[in-house]
This record gives structure tokens, C-alpha cells and sequence, in this order.
């Protein structure tokens, strides 16, 4: 079955510092793949996404992500990152033939001034 | 602002009770996808709608059943409550399965 893995449960970081945030998935067939985020007391939102094409994928806030398909991962990155970046980030992936998206357990980044 | 509602925004009530949720999508979404999202399980796929009918099923209770009307909007059905099914539970849609999802802003139920 197709899962989604988020290696880091809480990710620490000061203010401008650079952040990874890792994904991995299980799948061995052609997917989409998606990054929300969810700001405290609110719904997810979609940050970006890879559907085809190149790899790199960016956010207009300065999030990037690399599509790995040899490593079938998708990790999220950002240069320097804000106090306003503070929020749970989900990882999510779907078969493109398939119906259900599927969720990691999410990564929350905690900015520290 | 996703374009997606969902009502109440808050609901409180008594285990063994039963409550529906509310979510109308995006105009012109025809998918519509329901999750809940507690500390202990984190977000859970429910269940899926696509112009009226059911595409997909995740960790969906018994106890719980959906459906999605004509007119699009969703409602999902929670009965015999307990005190486990206190949770935020989240409406998304989309235009078709392929794209993105627009989450609403959540309902939070509480059982007491």
C-alpha cells in the first residue's frame, strides 16, 4: 500500500537559518505530489506541487522542492526561513491513476527569533 | 480564503449523539473530500466524493456515512458518538482528482 513518510515530527530552527523538511513515499508507479501547510487554527493550504515536468518545484514564498524518483522522495527546503513560516507542513501523494491522496503525518517547524 | 465552507465551525455535544457536518466546495469543484485530524491520529482520509458519487474510502467508521448532493455541497453524518470522535474534521474539494485540494476551515467537534 502506498504511504507517506515525514522523518521529522518537529523541526526547530532559528530565524533566516536554511530548513530541510524531509518526505519519502512508497509507490512504485507515476505520481503527483503535493506540500500543504497549516497555519495554527486554520485549514491546509496548498504550497506546491509536482505533477510533470521539472523536478524543482517552487512556492511564491520561497519554499523549493525536488521531485527524487530514484530516492522517491520529496523534500521541501527553504533558504533562510521567517517567524511567519512557523506552522505543520504535510507531505501528500497520489497515484495519478489512483483516487486517494495520501498524507504524511506532517512536520511542524517551529521559527525561533 | 479557500472558497470552501464548512459549517458549524464549532459543535459540542454528548456522546451517543449524532451530528452532520456541513461543506459546501469551490464553485465548480465536483470532488469533495472529508478528513479528521486529532493530536493522537493526526489527519485521516475519510472519505471521497465525485460528482455525486463515492470514489474513495479511507479509514472511515461505521458510524459514520457521508454523501454528496446535486447541488455539489457534502454533508457528513456522525452518529453514536463517543468521546474519541472529538476532533477537527476538514471538507476539501477539488475540480477533478488529479489537481490540488482546497481545505475549509474545519469543524471542530467536541463530545462530552
Amino acid at each position: 500500500a502506498q504511504s507517506v513518510t515525514q522523518l521529522d515530527s518537529q523541526v526547530p530552527v532559528f530565524e533566516e537559518a536554511p530548513v530541510e523538511l524531509r518526505c519519502n513515499y512508497s509507490s512504485s508507479v507515476s505520481v503527483y505530489l503535493f506540500w500543504y501547510v497549516q497555519y495554527p487554527n486554520q485549514g491546509l493550504q496548498l504550497l506546491l506541487k509536482y505533477l510533470s515536468g521539472s523536478t524543482l518545484v517552487e512556492s511564491i514564498n520561497g519554499f523549493e522542492a525536488e521531485f527524487n524518483k530514484s530516492q522517491t522522495s520529496f523534500h521541501l527546503r527553504k533558504p533562510s526561513v521567517h517567524i511567519s513560516d512557523t506552522a505543520e507542513y504535510f507531505c501528500a501523494v497520489k497515484d495519478t491513476g489512483g483516487f486517494k491522496t495520501i498524507f504524511g503525518a506532517g512536520t511542524r517547524l517551529f521559527v525561533k527569533a | 480564503d479557500s472558497g470552501v465552507t464548512q459549517t458549524p465551525k464549532h459543535l459540542i455535544t454528548a456522546t451517543g449523539q449524532r451530528v452532520t457536518l456541513r461543506c459546501s466546495p469551490r464553485s465548480g469543484d465536483l470532488s469533495v473530500y472529508w478528513y479528521q485530524q486529532s493530536l493522537d491520529q493526526g489527519l485521516q482520509f475519510l472519505i471521497q466524493y465525485y460528482n455525486g458519487e463515492e470514489r474513495a474510502k479511507g479509514n472511515i467508521l461505521e458510524r459514520f456515512s457521508a454523501q454528496q448532493f446535486p447541488d455539489l455541497h457534502s454533508e457528513l453524518n456522525l452518529s453514536s458518538l463517543e468521546l474519541g470522535d472529538s476532533a477537527l474534521y476538514f471538507c476539501a474539494s477539488s475540480v477533478s482528482e488529479a489537481e490540488e485540494q482546497y481545505f475549509g476551515p474545519g469543524t471542530r467537534l467536541t463530545v462530552t
